[in-house]
C-alpha cells in the first residue's frame, strides 16, 4: 500500500530535549515536504526537499533541521524545542513535476512541548 | 500579496443538505487550484484539482469545484451531504512550475443528523 509514515504520532517532550520526527514514503516519491498546522492558520511550510541532499526552507523554517540522506526518509529535527513549536506536524511526498502532482500526506504527529 | 481566503471557519449543515464552502485567492500567475479533506485523526486526501480547461471539476466523495476567474474563486459544493463528510477542508494555490502550495486555514464542517 502505497502510504507516508510518520513517527511518533503523539509526543510530549519537554524544553529543550532534542527529538526528531520520523518520516518515510514506500513511492519512490523525490519531493518531500514538513508542514505544521496550527488553528485558523492553515499548513505552513518548514522545508521540503526535492531529492537525496537537497533540502531548503520553506515559510517557518527557524528551530527546525531536516535531512534527506535517503530518498524513501526526511526526518524532522528539532534541536532544542520550545513550547511555540506545540503543533500538528506532516509529512508529505509528491513525484517531481511541480504542483501538477497529487501531495500524499501522512497521518500527523502531534508534539506538545511543555 | 499571494493568499488563500476561507471565509467560514466553521460551517454546519443537515445531513442529506447541499454544501457549498468558499475559497478565494490571490495569486500572481496563472492559478494551480486544489481541495484536500482532512478526516478527524488523518492525514490530508486530495479531493479534487483545477489546472486548465472545464471550469467545472468533479472529484471524489461526490464532490465538485468550480473555477471563477473573474471572482477568483474555486467554491467546493456537494448535493447531498453524508455524515462521514464531517472533516476539516483546505483549499491550496500554486503554480505549474513549482513546488509550493499556498494554503487557507480551512473550513470544519459540521453534520447535523
Amino acid at each position: 500500500e502505497a502510504q507516508v509514515t510518520q513517527n511518533p504520532r503523539y509526543l510530549i517532550t519537554v524544553t529543550g530535549k532534542k527529538l526528531t520526527v520520523t518520516c518515510s514514503q514506500n513511492m519512490n516519491h523525490e519531493y518531500m515536504s514538513w508542514y505544521r498546522q496550527d488553528p485558523g492558520l492553515g499548513l505552513r511550510q518548514i522545508y521540503y526537499s526535492m531529492n537525496v541532499e537537497v533540502t531548503d526552507k520553506g515559510d517557518v523554517p527557524e528551530g527546525y533541521k531536516v535531512s534527506r540522506k535517503e530518498k524513501r526518509n526526511f526526518p524532522l529535527i528539532l534541536e532544542s524545542p520550545s513550547p511555540n513549536q506545540t503543533s500538528l506536524y506532516f509529512c508529505a511526498s509528491r513525484v517531481m513535476g511541480g504542483n501538477t502532482g497529487e501531495l500524499f500526506f501522512g497521518e500527523g504527529s502531534r508534539l506538545t512541548v511543555l | 500579496a499571494q493568499s488563500v481566503t476561507q471565509p467560514d471557519i466553521h460551517i454546519t449543515v443537515s445531513e442529506g443538505a447541499s454544501l457549498e464552502l468558499r475559497c478565494n485567492y490571490s495569486y500572481g500567475a496563472t492559478p494551480y487550484l486544489f481541495w484536500y479533506v482532512q478526516s478527524p485523526g488523518q492525514g490530508l486526501q486530495l479531493l479534487l484539482k483545477y489546472f486548465s480547461g472545464d471550469t467545472l471539476v468533479q472529484g471524489i466523495k461526490g464532490f465538485e469545484a468550480e473555477f471563477k476567474r473573474s471572482q477568483s474563486s474555486f467554491n467546493l459544493r456537494k448535493p447531498s451531504v453524508h455524515w462521514s463528510d464531517a472533516a476539516e477542508y483546505f483549499c491550496a494555490v500554486g503554480a505549474e512550475s513549482n513546488y509550493q502550495l499556498i494554503w487557507g486555514a480551512g473550513t470544519k464542517l459540521i453534520i447535523k443528523p
